[in-house]
């Protein structure tokens, strides 16, 4: 079936440091992918999206491509800073209708 | 617009209550679904929705009852509530069409001893 792998945290990184989160997902069909957010104690918020091959998601200095040569949907951001400090969910668009297919989470903290 | 609520925001139960987490939309969402998270596993799927009316299971349905008898809410009840229950439990809907992004609500915490 469908899943998705992503880098094992904790990630911990220095204030304006690059960051990269890796994702590697395994579908089939053409699934969206999206970069989730989960700020200490919330919900998750939805950070970036693809919807097809080679697209570039982009939100808050956050970016991923949409690689189907690789099944990759990587997560860079060139300078992080304390606030990004927060929990990052790799996810894919499932076969059953909307259902969203989660990675298990990586923890980055930035420290200043 | 409120978007996702739940309620409780915090719950202590003991083995064996019974009890339904609260969740609605206020955005005329067709989808709606219910996730647990547990440290290292992610956010796994228990029960969605494809409209009023119309339930089915995702991942780890086991000891979870779901009915949608609106549009707007989408309770989740534990019959009898088991220490491996313990978790945070999330709803979600999802607008029609487009990339199937899901909006969350805040979450509940669940604690059963």
């Amino acid at each position: 079936g469908d899943s998705v792998t992503q880098m094992e945290g904790p990630v911990t990184l220095s204030e304006e440091a690059f960051l990269t989160i890796n994702c590697t997902y395994t579908a089939t069909g053409y699934p969206s992918l999206f970069w989730y957010v989960q700020y200490p104690g919330e919900g998750l918020q939805l950070l970036l999206k693809a919807t097809k091959a080679d697209d570039k998601g982009s939100n808050k200095g956050f970016e991923a491509t949409y690689r189907k040569e690789t099944t990759s949907f990587h997560l860079e951001k060139g300078s992080v800073q304390v606030s990004d400090s927060a929990v990052y969910f790799c996810a894919l668009s499932g076969q059953a209708g909307t259902a969203l297919i989660f990675g298990k989470g990586t923890t980055l903290s930035v420290s200043s | 617009n409120a978007g996702v609520t739940q309620t409780p925001k915090f719950q202590v139960l003991k083995t064996g209550q019974s009890m339904t987490l609260q969740c609605a939309q206020d955005m005329n969402h067709e989808y709606m679904s219910w996730y647990r998270q547990d440290p290292g596993m992610g956010l796994r799927l228990i029960h969605y929705s494809v409209g009023a009316g119309i339930t089915d299971q995702g991942e780890v349905p086991n000891g979870y009852n779901v009915s949608r008898s609106t549009t707007e809410d989408f309770p989740l009840r534990l019959l009898s509530a088991a220490p491996s229950q313990t978790s945070v439990y999330f709803c979600a809907s999802t607008p029609p069409g487009g990339a199937h992004e899901q909006y969350f609500g805040p979450g509940t915490r669940l604690t059963v001893t």
